[in-house]
């Protein structure tokens, strides 16, 4: 079974700049989360997706960061304009179904974002 | 709001030393508990999960064991090995919404 995909990997850019991260769940998956990790921190949820919908949001700093996830499979996050701040990895991780509490989340290797 | 701690990294320890990382929680509901292991150039995976008061999780020789009394998930291991070297990420669901801990770099020496 194919994990979770993230692409690019390594992104750095300046501020001010757009930056788009893509992310494919594994198959089947309703579920999708995206994740920013500072370093030296843990896992900050962004967004969480179930199917093409929004089940939660409230992290996500909407003046700048977007988010979509057409048709309910992979996802794009958007940052317009990137600030010093921005820099980190971003996580993607898909589960099975609704986010229940047995849910598992299996995660992708993440993009690194440095921004200048 | 909801919030995980876990205490200060990193842990030293030589091969086959008893291993405990610490973590606590706050939930505004009943949440189900998770540990998370990111190993060197990988990315995070689940290591074991608990969803109800006194379930202890268990996986690869590790345990931790759901306690309400005292809002905690300590993660243990009775003998480590170099290959547990990695950062170890506690991790709460409650309302669907997942709260993670800022991890704790464990290091074994042989």
């Amino acid at each position: 079974e194919a994990g979770v995909a993230q692409s690019p990997r390594y992104k750095i850019i300046e501020k001010r700049q757009s930056v788009a991260f893509w992310c494919n769940p594994i198959s089947g998956h309703a579920t999708l989360y995206w994740y920013q990790q500072i370093l030296g921190q843990g896992p900050k949820l962004l967004i969480q997706f179930q199917n093409n919908g929004v089940v939660d949001d409230s992290q996500l700093p909407k003046d700048r960061f977007s988010a979509e996830r057409l048709k309910g499979v992979d996802s794009t996050l958007k940052i317009q304009p990137a600030k010093l701040e921005d820099s980190a990895v971003y996580l993607c991780a898909s589960s099975f179904s609704s986010g229940g509490p047995q849910e598992t989340q299996y995660f992708g290797p993440g993009t690194r974002l440095l921004v200048l | 709001g909801d919030s995980v701690t876990q205490m200060e990294g990193p842990v030293t320890l030589s091969e086959e030393a008893f291993l405990t990382i610490n973590c606590t929680y706050t939930a505004t509901g009943y949440p189900s508990l998770f540990w998370y292991v990111q190993y060197p150039g990988e990315g995070l995976q689940l290591l074991l999960k608990a969803t109800k008061a006194d379930d202890k999780g268990s996986n690869k020789g590790f345990e931790a064991t759901y306690r309400k009394e005292t809002t905690s998930f300590h993660l243990e291991k009775g003998s480590v090995q170099v290959s547990d070297s990695a950062v170890y990420f506690c991790a709460l669901l409650v309302r669907y919404i997942p709260t993670f801990g800022r991890g704790t770099s464990l290091i074994v020496h042989p």
